[in-house]
């Protein structure tokens, strides 16, 4: 059983496309988010949700907007797509209160041409 | 912004070695945690430190959190090519809402 899963894994696009990717965990945490991988391997947060309640938002474009339907999903459109949009995309889960132990889903890695 | 600076950036050792990286910042943070990423996985935990000075072994892998909670290392003793990927060392800001700030990562190659 995957504890964080998301789709898809791989993500390949045109400029100005707009697209979503998907993230469900299954290990009954409160608090899901979204991290960016740049192409130097450097993680940084975007989002953050606790119990459907938008947390942390790290002065990320309005073109991304996260979208929690429940606490067991937290899923990420982004409009107009731009090139330096490509990255790799984490989706991670944790318990409430911030203990900061997360689960990471696979990643997905986002390519815009 | 608040920053990790994590150190050496790459290292290239042979099977057997012991290994130490370790992560600085300036400022303080109240949780330090390591963390393991494999080629086109996602990263996975391996320790979390809670209290200043703290020092925490898991199997072969010791981390501790520095006095001042400015900083922290990790060691890997008698490495293994499976110990192969990047180490991230992440601070979590004050404040309990989970936001990690992550160093730049030490990419670690074993030769068998």
């Amino acid at each position: 059983d995957t504890a964080v899963s998301q789709t898809p894994k791989y993500l390949v696009t045109q400029m100005g496309n707009d697209k979503s990717i998907k993230c469900e965990q299954n290990l009954g945490h409160d608090t899901m988010y979204w991290y960016k991988q740049d192409s130097k391997k450097f993680l940084k947060i975007m989002f953050s949700y606790n119990n459907k309640e938008l947390i942390i938002n790290e002065t990320v474009p309005n073109r991304f907007s996260p979208k929690s339907p429940d606490k067991a999903h937290l899923n990420l459109h982004i409009n107009s797509l731009e090139l330096g949009d490509s990255a790799v995309y984490f989706c991670a889960s944790g318990l409430s209160g911030g203990t900061g132990e997360l689960f990471f889903g696979e990643g997905s890695r986002l390519t815009v041409l | 912004g608040q920053q990790l600076n994590q150190s050496p950036q790459s290292m290239f050792i042979q099977e057997g070695e012991d290994v130490s990286m370790n992560c600085t910042s300036s400022s303080i943070f109240n949780t330090w945690l390591w963390y393991k990423q494999d080629p086109g996985e996602g990263p996975v935990l391996l320790i979390a430190l809670y209290k200043a000075g703290e020092l925490t072994s898991n199997g072969r892998l010791t981390a501790q959190f520095g006095i001042t909670r400015k900083d922290s290392f990790l060691n890997i003793s008698a490495s293994i090519p499976s110990d192969v990927g990047i180490y991230f060392c992440a601070g979590q800001v004050t404040g309990n809402t989970g936001k990690l700030i992550f160093g730049q990562g030490t990419t670690l190659q074993v030769k068998p």
